[in-house]
């Protein structure tokens, strides 16, 4: 596809229950983000991939957030014993480049998530 | 990375430039000023980023002062489908993740 895709686009969960969110990069990318978007507030940082390898975890909140990505390609971030705190939307970023610089962040349309 | 400061909202109207102010006055000299902005409902779209020379593509330039310590972004003819939150964002050459902020509520009005 030509964008980074997310699935599902909406989640609802009852408080307690495991979810698990997925994320398509584009294509051929290296590196793999993922955010979190409280309703009015700008995303945060939870992760960050280089290829397989989980380079930054430093944002996720609590051991309930598990990232990963097998293959260097889909990323999965899952959420364990969901609470209501944890209603946001998920976004996941994709970008080329191996490293920083100045490459550019390419981002999909989020899983909005909704605990009960 | 260097925090920014964004008004909360603007109002344009349609036709007009729109010029959206960002005050950085921590960055550093490695540092790259980015723009994003986010349209209801959809991901962060990127828009243009600079070191410190002025930058334009077919969305917008990027207006960065002398001394680096704050940036305006320009749209030059607003339309209603520019409506959005736009963010300002400073990155560091060696750091992945963006610091977002709050950003700036663009209204654009007929």
């Amino acid at each position: 596809g030509a964008g980074v895709s997310q699935s599902p686009r909406y989640k609802v969960a009852k408080r307690g229950q495991d979810v698990a969110l997925r994320c398509d990069p584009i294509s051929g990318h290296v590196s793999l983000f993922w955010y979190q978007q409280a309703l009015g507030q700008g995303p945060e940082f939870l992760t960050y991939f280089q290829n397989e390898a989980q380079l930054d975890k430093s944002g996720l909140p609590s051991d309930r957030f598990f990232a990963e990505r097998p293959e260097g390609s889909v990323s999965t971030l899952k959420i364990q014993r969901t609470q209501q705190e944890d209603s946001a939307v998920y976004l996941c970023a994709s970008s080329s480049l191996a490293g920083a610089g100045t490459d550019t962040q390419y981002f999909g349309p989020g899983t909005r998530l909704t605990v009960l | 990375d260097a925090k920014t400061t964004q008004p909360p909202s603007m109002d344009c109207a349609e036709g007009r430039a729109a010029n959206l102010p960002c005050n950085h006055s921590t960055i550093s000299g490695n540092e790259y000023v980015y723009w994003y902005r986010q349209i209801h409902s959809q991901g962060p779209q990127y828009i243009i980023h600079g070191l410190k020379n002025n930058e334009t593509n077919e969305m917008a330039s990027l207006i960065i002062t002398e001394d680096r310590k704050s940036s305006t972004l320009i749209l030059p003819h607003a339309t209603l489908r520019d409506t959005a939150v736009y963010y300002c964002i400073v990155r560091t050459y060696n750091f992945n993740k963006f610091y977002f902020g709050s950003g700036t509520k663009l209204n654009v009005k007929p």
